[in-house]
């Protein structure tokens, strides 16, 4: 079974700043997938970063950054430069790595505004 | 590229009756699967079909169905109504299987109200 856990349920961030969106998670699978995404209030779930378990170097995309603690079971979001349209709930997710595991199992996510 | 389309966008619906919610892949992807997102959480996983099986389920009863057509688009089909059924329902495609590294491209939802 997998669980992840955001604990921050809402931040605020001043326009141009950096934010650290809190993920932490649970697996007895060996290898697996960590994801964020970006949830709007249209709804859509857009796709912003990955990383795998067993990948040695942190994720990037562009201002999104994964800081991955294997150790510590943590993978938390950076938004570098935050801008108005970063506004948005982000979601952490998991996809344990095997021949039938196909789910991804969310958090509860984390709601972000942006002020001016 | 076309991405993935859900419709309807809104759905009204009484207790009892039932629902069918449609979705179409992006352009390439033989994998979709379904989400049920209530408010405030985070999306929970229906079910997932390839090449026209299913092949995962999540924790949802019988009266969630789905299908899905030779052209990789799918249906979710949810009998008896309850009003805990009131959330958005994703649809996400993905190449392959939907297994590993391969993100899901999720479509904007269908909101459905049940009352």
């Amino acid at each position: 079974a997998q669980k992840i856990t955001q604990t921050q349920p809402g931040m605020f961030v001043q326009e141009k700043e950096a934010v650290t969106l809190d993920c932490t998670y649970d697996t007895s699978d060996p290898s697996y997938g960590l994801f964020w995404y970006k949830q709007p209030s249209s709804g859509e779930m857009i796709f912003l970063i990955y990383q795998g378990s067993y990948d040695q170097q942190n994720a990037t995309e562009g201002r999104y950054s994964l800081n991955f603690q294997k150790a510590r079971k943590s993978a938390n979001l950076v938004i570098s430069a935050s801008q108005l349209g970063d506004s948005a709930m982000y979601f952490c997710a998991m996809r344990g790595i095997r021949s039938n595991d196909y789910k991804l199992s969310f958090g509860a996510g984390t709601t972000v505004t942006v002020r001016a | 590229e076309t991405g993935v389309t859900q419709s309807p966008t809104h759905l009204i619906k009484t207790r009892g009756q039932q629902v069918t919610l449609r979705c179409s892949s992006q352009s390439g992807h033989n994998t979709v699967s379904w989400y049920q997102q209530a408010l405030g959480q985070g999306p929970q996983f229906i079910f997932q079909y390839y090449r026209e099986e299913e092949n995962g389920r999540g924790n949802f009863p019988p009266r969630f169905s789905g299908l899905q057509f030779p052209n990789y688009s799918s249906e979710l089909n949810v009998n008896a109504l309850e009003l805990d059924d009131s959330a958005l329902y994703l649809c996400a495609s993905t190449p392959g299987g939907g297994l590993g590294n391969s993100p899901l491209h999720f479509g904007n939802g269908t909101r459905l109200t049940v009352t």
